[in-house]
């Protein structure tokens, strides 16, 4: 959608290598999102923040870390503790309250050298 | 926990033929969304039920929130090529979340 920038679009790591994915949105929304995909699965919900300096995690949030200093970024860290990392990673916002819609960017595929 | 499931997981149907996906909560839920992601690409909305036994039509869409909005259903008719894709439904949970379902991966075969 646009208005949710994530970078890079592929990534590559190796062992032992933490990876910071990249999550900007000029939306305004409260409300971000990071998401894991697997092939051929549904979405899996790694942290969220609904609000600065606050985040909270989901439910496969092992080995990952996230921060969200400023309302448009929500950066996701994979670190070297997540054994299985090769995925598809979602970032998504949206307006803080029930009933509304999540916007999505287009997500990085990343990979294990 | 919460358990959204889908059904079917694949779906492969000829050009013009009809498709329907069914999503069933193990919660009463206060609304359901259904979103769909092309391939490669992400997922994006494509409407939110509320109330129960609700229908709403997009074109050759038509979704439907059941009457004790624990399961709801979309419905394609006539499908297009430009209808691949995977459906997924998504409904809230107590921390003012999403909880997607395991999705419906549709295949239309020209």
């Amino acid at each position: 959608d646009g208005g949710i920038t994530q970078s890079p679009k592929y990534l590559f790591r190796k062992e032992g290598q933490n990876v910071t994915l990249s999550c900007e949105q000029n939306l305004n929304h409260d409300a971000m999102y990071w998401y894991r995909q697997d092939p051929g699965q549904g979405l899996r919900l790694i942290y969220y923040s609904q609000i600065v300096n606050d985040f909270q995690k989901g439910d496969i949030a092992e080995g990952y870390s996230v921060s969200r200093e400023k309302k448009e970024s929500f950066p996701l860290t994979v670190t070297s503790a997540q054994k299985n990392p090769t995925a598809f990673y979602l970032c998504a916002s949206r307006i803080q309250g029930h009933n509304q819609p999540q916007h999505f960017g287009d997500g990085t595929r990343l990979s294990i050298l | 926990g919460q358990q959204v499931m889908q059904i079917p997981q694949y779906q492969h149907v000829q050009e013009g033929e009809d498709f329907t996906t069914y999503c069933n909560s193990s919660t009463t839920l206060s609304n359901i969304q259904w979103y769909k992601q092309r391939p490669g690409g992400h997922p994006v909305f494509l409407i939110q039920l509320v109330k129960s036994g609700e229908v709403k039509k997009q074109k050759r869409l038509t979704f439907q929130f059941g009457e004790a909005k624990k399961n709801s259903s979309l419905h394609i008719t006539a499908t297009q090529t430009t209808d691949v894709g995977t459906y997924f439904c998504a409904g809230p949970t107590g921390a003012n979340n999403l909880f997607f379902g395991t999705g419906t991966r549709l295949t239309v075969i020209p």
